[in-house]
């Protein structure tokens, strides 16, 4: 089984900023099939980012993803206040397909 | 537009069973490969299982938690998707999401609260 492990756990930014986030896999993601995920309370999970680095249908282009092999990153260029949220990692390569634990990007 | 609309959960005693519903549409399912994601409260995501599309015979996998005790099964005169629960127990308490897989991008339903309570 593959495990993701994404960090920070908890990032504090303003609107405006910059937001990274990691995800590392324990072993080579297969096919670069790596998703992010943006998750608000109460709703479902939205899908922002697939196979590594393409944008789903809709999402602005502030959110880049990147990366390959076991190291992944989700680039939020410019902070809107909508974008405060849970973010996850989940690779889709091999089964079982796993999650990282979630990074919690909050308001500063 | 493909929508996914879960039905099915409540309150179940543990040692009890309970069925998920999954409703497909803007897309025929058996085309495709279907996943159920739980979500703990308060808690992260968890893969539960996948079944995959009629070229692939359908074949389904398990995440090791619910082996055994769950199982997935499609209705293709419905385009619907379902989740067997047996034997539940506390820990299964969690919002369940059915996921369907095309072309390598997810889309998920809204969710269904199951809790597992004595």
């Amino acid at each position: 089984e593959i495990v993701l492990t994404q960090s920070p756990g908890t990032l504090s930014l303003s609107p405006g900023e910059r937001a990274t986030l990691s995800c590392r896999a324990s072993q080579s993601v297969n096919g670069n099939y790596l998703a992010w995920y943006q998750q608000k309370p109460g709703q479902a999970p939205r899908l922002l980012i697939y196979g590594s680095s393409s944008r789903a249908t809709g999402i602005p282009d502030r959110f880049t993803g990147s990366g390959s092999g076991t190291d992944f990153t989700l680039t939020i260029s410019r902070l809107e206040p909508e974008d405060f949220a849970v973010y996850y990692c989940q690779q889709y390569g091999s089964l079982p397909y796993t999650f990282g634990q979630g990074t919690k990007l909050e308001i500063k | 537009e493909v929508q996914l609309v879960e039905s099915g959960g409540g309150l179940v005693q543990p040692g009890g069973s309970l069925r998920l519903s999954c409703a497909a549409s803007g897309f025929i399912l058996s085309d495709h490969y279907m996943d159920w994601v739980r979500q703990a409260p308060g808690k992260g995501l968890e893969w539960v299982g996948q079944t995959r599309n009629r070229a692939q015979s359908y074949l389904t996998e398990y995440a090791a938690s619910v082996k055994g005790r769950f199982t997935i099964s499609r209705d293709e005169s419905k385009n619907s998707l379902h989740l067997q629960m047996n034997s539940l127990k506390t820990e299964d308490t969690a919002v369940y999401y059915c996921v369907s897989w095309q072309w390598a991008v997810s889309y998920w339903g809204q969710g269904i609260l199951v809790t597992v309570s004595s």
